[in-house]
């Protein structure tokens, strides 16, 4: 089983709302990933979680907020966000693997994504 | 850090002609280079995979070649279905780097 489950799948906010979006997958990947989609350009890496932990934030504003609960778990919490904001958000999972001296990680694999729109 | 670059941008075959998609990378010790084909409204999914101590991989009608002195690898799909038709992303990251870059993405049409 190589799937990776998003939800909800479409998400219509204001920019004042709060909202979240989440992700779950049960492949015992440790490693799980937040990307942003524009159209027709590719995904733009947002967030990784390794182990739970934050290892990497490629400098997205505050506005969007991960949260990692558990292994299965990956969350996206929006506040206040811009129209420009609108894109597909793509949640990716894969195996860590320790190699010597090093954590290594493997092939992504993808959910369906939710299609966001700021108002 | 990492740059990749993909194409063409677009390309339209006729059914069960072959494509061929080339990826250039910029970091010589990038070692793991995924292709992605995603359909529309959908995540991107893996098709298949090469790592760095490999030239070439087939998987039935998708083949990927990897040249790593001149840090280019390609993908050819032959006998070419209209179900082929979608865009498909090049990527490529260190194995032991969780930051993946994506080419710019082909959009691949077969005609019927």
């Amino acid at each position: 089983d190589t799937e990776v489950t998003q939800t909800p799948k479409h998400l219509v906010m204001g920019m004042t709302n709060k909202k979240s979006l989440k992700c779950e997958q049960h492949m015992g990947h440790r490693a799980m990933y937040w990307y942003k989609q524009k159209a027709k350009k590719p995904p733009e890496l947002m967030f990784v979680y390794s182990y739970e932990k934050l290892s990497i934030n490629e400098s997205v504003p505050s506005r969007f907020s991960p949260e990692c609960p558990n292994s299965s778990l990956l969350n996206l919490h929006l506040h206040a966000l811009q129209p420009e904001d609108s894109a597909l958000y793509l949640c990716a999972s894969s195996q860590v693997t320790g190699l010597a001296g090093g954590i290594s990680t493997d092939t992504q694999y993808f959910g369906p994504g939710t299609r966001l729109t700021v108002l | 850090g990492e740059n990749v670059e993909q194409h063409p941008s677009t390309l339209s075959v006729q059914e069960g002609d072959s494509a061929v998609i080339k990826c250039t990378y910029s970091d010589s010790a990038s070692n793991y280079f995924p292709w992605y084909k995603q359909e529309l409204g959908k995540g991107p999914q893996l098709i298949i995979d090469i790592r760095s101590n490999v030239g070439e991989k087939k998987d039935q009608r998708i083949a990927v070649t990897l040249n790593k002195t001149a840090k280019h690898f390609s993908l050819h799909i032959t006998e070419t279905q209209p179900e082929d038709s979608a865009v498909y992303f090049c990527a490529a990251s260190r194995y032991n780097n969780n930051d993946m870059r994506f080419g710019a993405g082909t959009r691949l049409t077969v005609k019927p």
